[in-house]
């Protein structure tokens, strides 16, 4: 069975700094997707940020980015500049072609004005 | 632009008592699933659909029944409600390929007391 680690359930970071968000995931399959979803607290779930295993290049949109290392089976998410708006719960997720998605237990972030 | 629409989105219920969520999505996605989410574990697979007609069970299935008479149309029962079915639920939609992602409703707070 695949699953997805998130270690940190908590972290915090300055407004107009940079954060990264940690995620490790098991799997046998070559072939996935790799997500980050945000939850603010109005429960929404919103899509941040994808990622193709077969695909070398890391991910990025506008100040999230993130940090894929296939090998490690590590996808990371840093968020630069940090805004107030960007305090929510951080989700990362992986999904194979056909297959459902799995999810991490989640990041709660918090952002220091 | 409705996208995937969850009623309702709070429900309070007494042990024993019944209830149906309603999941209704309007981009002609073949998949839609039924996710709850908990602190702490992030969001686990209850049922899922590849088609209309069709359900399968995720990752926690038992004391819910699932149907998808409909395309459009993905619908959570529970029997007999118990404490411990008090939880978010989320609804989800895609299409059958990995990289799309999901499209979220925007969740049912249900409390069983």
């Amino acid at each position: 069975a695949q699953t997805v680690t998130q270690s940190q359930p908590e972290m915090s970071v300055q407004e107009a700094e940079t954060v990264t968000l940690s995620c490790t995931y098991d799997t046998s399959e070559s072939d996935y997707y790799l997500f980050w979803y945000k939850q603010p607290p109005s429960r929404q779930m919103i899509l941040v940020i994808r990622q193709e295993a077969y695909k070398q290049q890391n991910a990025t949109e506008n100040r999230f980015s993130v940090n894929f290392q296939k090998a490690a089976k590590s996808f990371s998410l840093k968020i630069s500049d940090s805004q107030l708006g960007d305090a929510a719960m951080y989700f990362c997720a992986y999904r194979i072609t056909q297959g459902d998605m799995r999810f991490g237990a989640g990041t709660r972030l918090t952002v220091k004005p | 632009n409705a996208g995937v629409t969850q009623t309702p989105k709070f429900r309070v219920l007494k042990t024993g008592q019944s209830m149906t969520l309603l999941c209704a999505q309007d981009m002609n996605h073949e998949y839609m699933y039924w996710y709850r989410q908990d602190p702490g574990m992030g969001l686990r697979l209850i049922h899922y659909s590849v088609g209309e007609g069709t359900t399968a069970k995720g990752e926690v299935p038992d004391g819910y029944n699932v149907s998808r008479l409909k395309k459009q149309n993905f619908l959570l029962g529970l029997e007999s409600a118990a404490p411990s079915q008090t939880s978010v639920y989320f609804c989800a939609s895609s299409y059958s390929s990995g990289n799309g992602g999901y499209t979220f409703g925007s969740g049912t707070r249900l409390t069983v007391v």
